[in-house]
């Protein structure tokens, strides 16, 4: 079984500012990592994923993870945000293997200031 | 081509009712998932289905069930409702074991 444990449920920033959303798992098994975005009354929608190779993942609006097995984290981070970028943020854990059967994390807020 | 589509958006059903929603899948998706989402609880998996046939399942009572018919739509059920069975109920749809998750915009159930 797996789990994940996102340190920060509310992240306040200022636009233009960077963030670093945290993301911690634990898992006996290979894993897959996931970065997923909710904005209000919408489902989620994937930002960016972690399967095998590089272990430097990019989103194409400029978010970043890095999966680093040793400290089983796979932080979020974007160098500067919008205020469009308000949003909730999942972090989530699969089998490697099984990309269908989330395991996700309790969410981050991250709210972008002006 | 469409997202995934599920209805109602919005049910509002009693203690000890039963409760169907349904999920249209994108086209040519065969693989259909359903999450739990409740503000205590977050995001808990409930069921995959993938041809019909139903290929993981989550750690929730029996009340839950689900189906996959042949169009892959898939519908889930709620038995003998509580009121701890408000939440957000999303669905999601991929191609195949390694693509990723297309969600929908759920379907909001408040039980009274």
């Amino acid at each position: 079984a797996q789990s994940v444990t996102q340190l920060d449920s509310q992240v306040p920033v200022f636009e233009e500012a960077p963030v670093e959303l945290r993301c911690n798992y634990s898992s006996s098994v290979s894993v897959y990592l996931f970065w997923y975005v909710q904005y209000p009354n919408q489902g989620l929608q994937l930002l960016l994923k972690y399967l095998s190779g590089s272990t430097l993942v990019e989103s194409i609006n400029g978010f970043e993870a890095e999966f680093n097995k040793s400290q089983t984290s796979f932080h979020l981070r974007k160098p500067s945000v919008h205020i469009s970028d308000t949003a909730e943020y999942f972090c989530a854990v699969s089998e490697a293997g099984s990309a269908r059967q989330l395991t996700f994390g309790s969410g981050t807020q991250l709210t972008v200031l002006p | 081509k469409a997202g995934v589509t599920q209805t109602p958006r919005y049910l509002i059903k009693t203690r000890g009712q039963q409760v169907t929603l349904s999920c249209s899948p994108i086209s040519g998706h065969r693989s259909v998932s359903w999450y739990q989402q409740t503000p205590g609880q977050g995001l808990q998996f409930l069921f995959e289905y993938f041809s019909e046939t139903q290929r993981n399942k989550g750690n929730f009572p029996g009340r839950f069930s689900g189906r996959q018919f042949s169009n892959s739509r898939s519908e889930m059920n709620v038995s003998t409702l509580e009121l701890g069975d408000s939440a957000l109920y999303l669905c999601a749809s991929s191609l195949g074991v390694n693509e990723k998750l297309f969600f929908g915009s759920g379907t909001q159930l408040s039980v009274l």
